[in-house]
């Protein structure tokens, strides 16, 4: 199984709405990460996890906020969210954080905020 | 610090004609190389890496690419494309001391046409 999953697809929400993002595998990996896609641009890193714990933050703003319940879990929570929040929202894993190993990405939840 | 620079945002090219997609990266240290490529609304898959070794890197669909550190590129190569190859590249690098972060290009939107 090399697969990372992601829920949900889509995602419509209104901006005093709260919603949370989910990531799953099952490949045994220790480093896990949200990535911001916005249309026609490259994937900008936003958190990474390894075993467990919070490693990186690239400054993302506290409407933002990680999870990671356990090995193979990843959640994003989202509140109060902004239009240009707008965006795939991709999720990966690697075996670690070790910059040779590689990250294997999920299909991406598409948020829009409205 | 790190950059990515691919240098075309889109090549068209011909069914069965070959394809080359250029990468610069800037840096003053080892690094670790990387292709994806993303298919329309999915999420990013890899094609291959350059960790160390051979310069002439073989991926997966037929593509290859070549390290050519003196001129920091790592540019990625098809011989004969296919209507399937239509979607979007993104070059990456990450440093081994930077927890696998990774810096992408800007991408190149490859559109195969019959």
């Amino acid at each position: 199984d090399t697969e990372v999953t992601q829920t949900p697809k889509h995602l419509v929400m209104g901006m005093t709405n709260k919603k949370s993002l989910k990531c799953e595998q099952h490949m045994g990996h220790r480093a896990m990460y949200w990535y911001k896609q916005k249309a026609k641009k490259p994937p900008e890193l936003m958190f990474v996890y390894s075993y467990e714990k919070l490693s990186i933050n690239e400054s993302v703003p506290s409407r933002f906020s990680p999870e990671c319940p356990n090995s193979s879990l990843l959640n994003l929570h989202l509140h109060a969210l902004q239009p240009e929040d707008s965006a795939l929202y991709l999720c990966a894993s690697s075996q670690t954080t070790g910059g040779f190993t590689e990250a294997f990405f999920g299909q991406g939840t598409r948020l829009t905020v409205v | 610090a790190q950059s990515v620079t691919q240098l075309d945002s889109q090549v068209p090219v011909f069914e069965e004609a070959p394809v080359e997609l250029r990468c610069n990266y800037s840096s003053s240290v080892s690094v670790y190389l990387f292709w994806y490529v993303q298919y329309p609304n999915q999420g990013l898959q890899l094609l291959l890496k350059y960790l160390s070794g051979s310069t002439l890197v073989k991926g997966i669909n037929g593509f290859e690419a070549e390290f050519n550190k003196s001129q920091t590129s790592f540019h990625l190569r098809k011989p004969s494309v296919h209507i399937s190859d239509t979607a979007e590249y993104f070059c990456a690098v990450s440093y081994p001391a930077a927890g696998n972060k990774l810096t992408f290009g800007g991408g190149t939107r490859v559109l195969v046409k019959p």
